[in-house]
């Protein structure tokens, strides 16, 4: 059974970075068969998909077309978790965040973390 | 980019009524559809996967049905319990994208 655990500020102000990390229990980060997604959820945009990354032989990375200036993923196997970090935040980058397992690179979301609130505001 | 739209937005239901969620992608997804459910303050869990297939350990009164842009789930004989809200997601092509969710109300 594959849980998440994330962890990180619930507070960043405006043009600072925003920084999250999602541990993972009962699966590998490298594993060859999952991916790893950052999904944020507000009430103006709803769930909305960041991006993932996976690991097949080397680390591959995809980011929404909206997000991809300003974000970055960065996946750590001595500690067995991946991390968001998302740039220049403005008020609306407020939302909770989650991250979530895929079990492959089309498949749905069968474990999530417990989302994280993040306000950005001064 | 596929854009999901569900309907309805909001729906009054009451227990043991059948109750029908639609999701229409803007173009052809073939059947990387899935459904999940959210109660507040929750992540949201997986209840079909693949347009049609059940995950494990969802009650059998959850079903899905549907292939390229039109897809429906379906709860037979709600429960007090299924009050929540309720999304499709497509992982047809990126970016991933998510319907805007229906939420369901026990009256």
């Amino acid at each position: 059974q594959v849980q998440l655990q994330q962890s990180g500020p619930g507070l960043v102000k405006p043009s600072q970075t925003l920084s999250l990390t999602c541990a993972i229990s009962g699966d590998s980060v490298s594993s060859n068969s999952a991916a790893w997604n950052w999904i944020r959820q507000s009430p103006s945009r709803g769930l909305e998909w960041l991006g993932r990354t996976y690991y097949r032989s080397k680390w591959y990375y995809d980011y929404a077309p909206s997000m991809k200036s300003r974000i970055t993923f960065n996946p750590d196997t001595s500690r067995n978790q991946f991390s968001l970090q998302l740039d220049s935040v403005t008020p609306e980058d407020t939302a909770v965040y989650f991250c979530a397992r895929a079990d492959g690179r089309w498949a749905y979301f069968d474990s999530w973390g417990q989302g994280t609130l993040v306000t950005v505001s001064s | 980019e596929i854009v999901l739209t569900q309907s309805p937005d909001f729906q009054a239901v009451t227990p043991k009524e059948k109750v029908t969620i639609t999701c229409r992608a803007s173009q052809s997804i073939g059947s990387s559809l899935h459904w999940y459910q959210q109660k507040p303050d929750q992540s949201p869990k997986v209840l079909i996967k693949y347009a049609s297939q059940s995950f494990s350990g969802v009650p059998s009164r959850f079903s899905g049905s549907g292939s390229g842009t039109d897809f429906t789930l379906t709860i037979n004989s709600l429960e007090a319990e299924d009050a929540a809200t309720y999304y499709c997601h497509q992982t047809n092509s990126l970016p991933q994208s998510f319907g805007q969710g229906t939420k369901l109300e026990i009256k």
